[in-house]
Formats: structure tokens, C-alpha cells, sequence
């Protein structure tokens, strides 16, 4: 069976500080893993995946994730947060016919 | 634009009152699905669509009904909303059978069940 977790279900990093948000997958077949963002009152918007290509994914707004197969994660990091990064983040793996979701990981900048 | 809509944005009601949140795609995608988002929980399936007429229960499908009468439309059906029912609704859709390209989510629907 396939899920994610995400370690830690609140993150503060200060403006300018490395993003780091935490996403280990389990999964009997080769996953498709993602990264989602959630804006305050929106709809959940791609960031990222892993479609078992290039390891190191490059996604919009400068994020990035590396698939480590040996870890089974799927770590999602930034250089320099900005406050505009201000947002819930959601690590997903497929399924047979649908996506798993993470419980989310809510980042915070501080000024 | 490409997208997908969801209407209501918000509804309260009461207990028993049958409701209908709509869902419409105008990207020609074969994938639907139905979401819902709970504090702590993340979200949870709760019926997908992998073309008009085929329909199948997610991971929380219990009080819920959908339809596929058409590739856009994918409405969801809850016949007699309970409180537990309470949350936030998200329908996608994907271009791949299975869900597995990307998933394009339309913008939520509050419901709120007195």
C-alpha cells in the first residue's frame, strides 16, 4: 500500500532562511511522488514531481526535491524563503488510481 | 483559461437536506476525483472517475454518490449530510487515466452541515 508522511506539521523559517519540509513515502510499486502548495483560501497548486527521471526535481517559485530511494524520501527544500512562501505543503505518492496525500506541513515566515 | 470550478464556494445547511456540489473541467481530461480536506487529516479520496459511465469509491466514500454523465461534469451527492460531514471539498481532474500526470484542482466548496 502506498502513503506519505510528513514530518512536522508546522515550520517556521525565517525570511531569507533555508526551506526545508520533510516527506518519507511508502510504496510497493516505483512512485510517482509531488508536491502540492496551498494558498489561504485556494485550491492546491503543482509544485513539483517525480516521475522516475532526474532525482533532483526542479519546480516553480524555486523549490526543488530530491528522490532518495534508499531513504524513501522526498525531501522539498528551498534556499531563501520568502514571505510569499507562506503556505501548507502537501507530499503525495500515486496509488493505484488516485494520489495519497500527506496530513500537510504549514510554513511560516518570519519577517 | 484551463480550469477546473466548483460552485458552491460555500454552503451551509442542515441535517438531512439533500445537496449537490457541482464540478466542471474544461480541459477534456478523463480523470476526476473528489477530495475532502480535514485539519490533521490531509486530504482523503472520496470517489473518482476514470471516464464517463466508471466511477469508484476512494477512501472515504461512506455518504457520498457522484456521476459521470458527461467527460466534464462530475458532480458530488450527498443525500442526507450529517455534521460529519463538515469540510473542505476539492474536485481535480488529470489528462492520464489514472491520475498520475497532474492533477488540477479546482478551488474548494466550505460546507458547512448543522
Amino acid at each position: 500500500a502506498q502513503s506519505v508522511t510528513q514530518l512536522g506539521s508546522h515550520v517556521s523559517v525565517s525570511e531569507g532562511a533555508l526551506v526545508l519540509l520533510r516527506c518519507n513515502y511508502s510504496s510497493s510499486v516505483p512512485p510517482y511522488l509531488f508536491w502540492y502548495v496551498q494558498y489561504p483560501n485556494q485550491g492546491l497548486q503543482l509544485l513539483l514531481k517525480y516521475t522516475s527521471a532526474a532525482t533532483l526535481v526542479k519546480g516553480i517559485n524555486g523549490f526543488e526535491a530530491e528522490f532518495k530511494k534508499s531513504e524513501t524520501s522526498f525531501h522539498l527544500t528551498k534556499p531563501s524563503a520568502h514571505m510569499s512562501d507562506a503556505a501548507e505543503y502537501f507530499c503525495a505518492v500515486t496509488g493505484a488510481n488516485n494520489l495519497f496525500f500527506g496530513t500537510g506541513t504549514r510554513l511560516t515566515v518570519i519577517p | 483559461e484551463a480550469q477546473v470550478t466548483q460552485n458552491p464556494r460555500y454552503l451551509i445547511t442542515v441535517t438531512g437536506k439533500k445537496l449537490t456540489v457541482t464540478c466542471s473541467q474544461n480541459m477534456n481530461h478523463e480523470y476526476m476525483s473528489w477530495y475532502r480536506q480535514d485539519p490533521g487529516l490531509g486530504l482523503r479520496q472520496i470517489y473518482y472517475s476514470m471516464n464517463v459511465e466508471v466511477t469508484d469509491k476512494g477512501d472515504v466514500p461512506e455518504g457520498y454518490k457522484v456521476s459521470r454523465k458527461e467527460k466534464r461534469n462530475f458532480p458530488l451527492i450527498l443525500e442526507s449530510p450529517s455534521p460529519n460531514q463538515t469540510s473542505l471539498y476539492f474536485c481535480a481532474s488529470d489528462s492520464t487515466s489514472g491520475g498520475r500526470r497532474e492533477q488540477f484542482f479546482g478551488p474548494g466548496t466550505r460546507l458547512t452541515v448543522l
